[in-house]
């Protein structure tokens, strides 16, 4: 079946660790992007990518980092440096990064971070 | 920045009434316009979406919305909710900004009573 999967669902950090979200997509989409849900603040966007080898920050990207080495793969790792980590992460993907077709965003199930 | 504002945070309806959320974005060129849902252990799926052309829009399950670009909003309505349709919802920009990027508003849990 086409569709975004992220793995792990549910991870448990220390503090002072770093750790890598996985986020894969087989729908052959050139976008991708990472978002962190946080109860009444809704979606808020972490890393955006709109081609291989390329990403931009988006509005809360201080304690993160990311790589597009492949097409279908865009990794978020959460660094010791993110002041507040435990949060719902969610890769997406969309077909272009551009205003053309007024492109949807496809979500993944989200990946649940605690820091303990 | 463009930003997006959803008016209602949290809100309860009866079986059968209307229902309109408020959502207002704050850009003053082309956008391409969203409501995303949430139902309860679900992921997040498209509802609607405007960018060009009529500027009422229906989507899935009976859900409509109005670009009114005077106003800057989109809001989203349906004449009659059923209980199925408690989840949350969000409105979404996307604006060619000098860099591609969809934001969402802070997002409203609708709850309807059976």
């Amino acid at each position: 079946d086409g569709g975004i999967t992220q793995s792990p669902k549910y991870l448990f950090r220390k503090e002072g660790q770093n750790v890598t979200l996985s986020c894969e997509q087989n729908l052959n989409h050139d976008a991708m992007y990472w978002y962190r849900q946080d109860p009444g603040q809704g979606l808020r966007l972490i890393y955006y990518s709109q081609i291989v080898n390329d990403f931009q920050k988006g509005d809360i990207a201080e304690g993160y980092s990311v790589s597009r080495e492949k097409k279908e793969s865009f990794p978020l790792t959460v660094t010791s440096a993110q002041k507040n980590p435990t949060a719902f992460y969610l890769c997406a993907s969309s077909m272009e990064g551009g205003m053309i077709s007024g492109n949807t965003i496809y979500f993944g199930e989200g990946s649940w971070l605690t820091v303990v | 920045a463009q930003s997006v504002s959803q008016h209602n945070h949290h809100v309860i309806l009866s079986e059968a009434a209307s229902l309109e959320l408020g959502c207002n974005y704050s850009y003053g060129g082309t956008v391409n316009l969203f409501w995303y849902v949430q139902y309860p252990g679900q992921h997040l799926q498209l509802l609607l979406k405007y960018f060009s052309g009529d500027p009422l829009v229906k989507g899935i399950k009976g859900f409509e919305a109005e670009f009114i670009k005077s106003k800057f909003s989109f809001n989203l309505r349906k004449p009659s909710v059923q209980w199925s349709d408690t989840a949350e919802y969000f409105c979404a920009v996307n604006a060619n900004t000098g860099g591609f990027k969809t934001i969402f508003g802070a997002g409203t849990r609708l709850f309807v009573k059976a």
